[in-house]
């Protein structure tokens, strides 16, 4: 079966680093997305990643390792703003997301 | 560019009841997909459509749920009977390609609904 693994719950202080870790198996792969989405609100676009390596993006950062069906989003300088769940989706064989539950962020002053 | 709209935002009613939901995607998008989101979980692919046509609909329980997307713009989801179980928000997502590596989908507020 198809299954994205990722932690229910973090908590990480204002000002400080987080990693969202992914783990993920498949029937394919066509990349790796993160989405943020915040309490009562939709998924909003934060990431694509489908070759192996590190993508920067301000803030935020996310890393891929395929041949260890792995991927992790970091998010530096933590604002409050930043708490919200954040979504991992695989694109598989047939161009189909599959879906993690999302890791819930919370982030303390 | 205007966003994906769906209507209503909420809506409660009892079981046995029907309701539907309309979503109007992003002007251009070929594909756009109806997700199920349980509180706590991830979004649930009900439908997805390219254009005017269904490209998987494996995991819509069509016995109560069906959905439409008349003239490869615009869609309704629609349940009949509704099932307590059914309280979830329902999302309409877009996107520009109808396949390919990228393809960043564009979601809409979501409909919450309630079964009493």
């Amino acid at each position: 079966g198809q299954n994205i693994d990722q932690p229910t719950e973090m908590t990480a202080t204002e000002g400080a680093i987080v990693q969202i870790n992914c783990t993920y198996q498949t029937s394919g792969f066509n990349g790796l997305f993160w989405y943020q989405q915040h309490a009562g609100e939709a998924p909003t676009f934060l990431s694509y990643n489908v070759l192996d390596g590190l993508e920067e993006k301000g803030r935020f950062s996310s890393f891929l390792s395929r041949s260890k069906g792995y991927s992790y989003l970091l998010l530096k300088e933590l604002q409050m703003k930043d708490s919200a769940s954040y979504l991992c989706a695989v694109m598989d064989s047939n161009y189909q997301l599959i879906w993690g539950a999302g890791t819930k962020l919370i982030i303390k002053p | 560019e205007a966003g994906v709209a769906q209507s209503p935002r909420y809506k409660i009613i009892e079981k046995r009841q029907s309701v539907a939901f309309w979503c109007n995607p992003i002007s251009g998008h070929a594909t756009l997909y109806w997700y199920q989101q349980i509180l706590g979980q991830g979004p649930k692919l009900l439908i997805q459509f390219q254009n005017n046509g269904v490209v998987d609909d494996s995991q819509l329980p069509k016995d109560r749920f069906s959905a439409e997307r008349l003239k490869g713009v615009d869609s309704t989801l629609k349940i009949q009977p509704a099932k307590l179980e059914d309280s979830a928000v329902y999302l309409c997502a877009s996107s520009k390609l109808a396949g390919g590596v990228y393809n960043e989908q564009f979601f809409g507020p979501g409909t919450r609904l309630t079964v009493l």
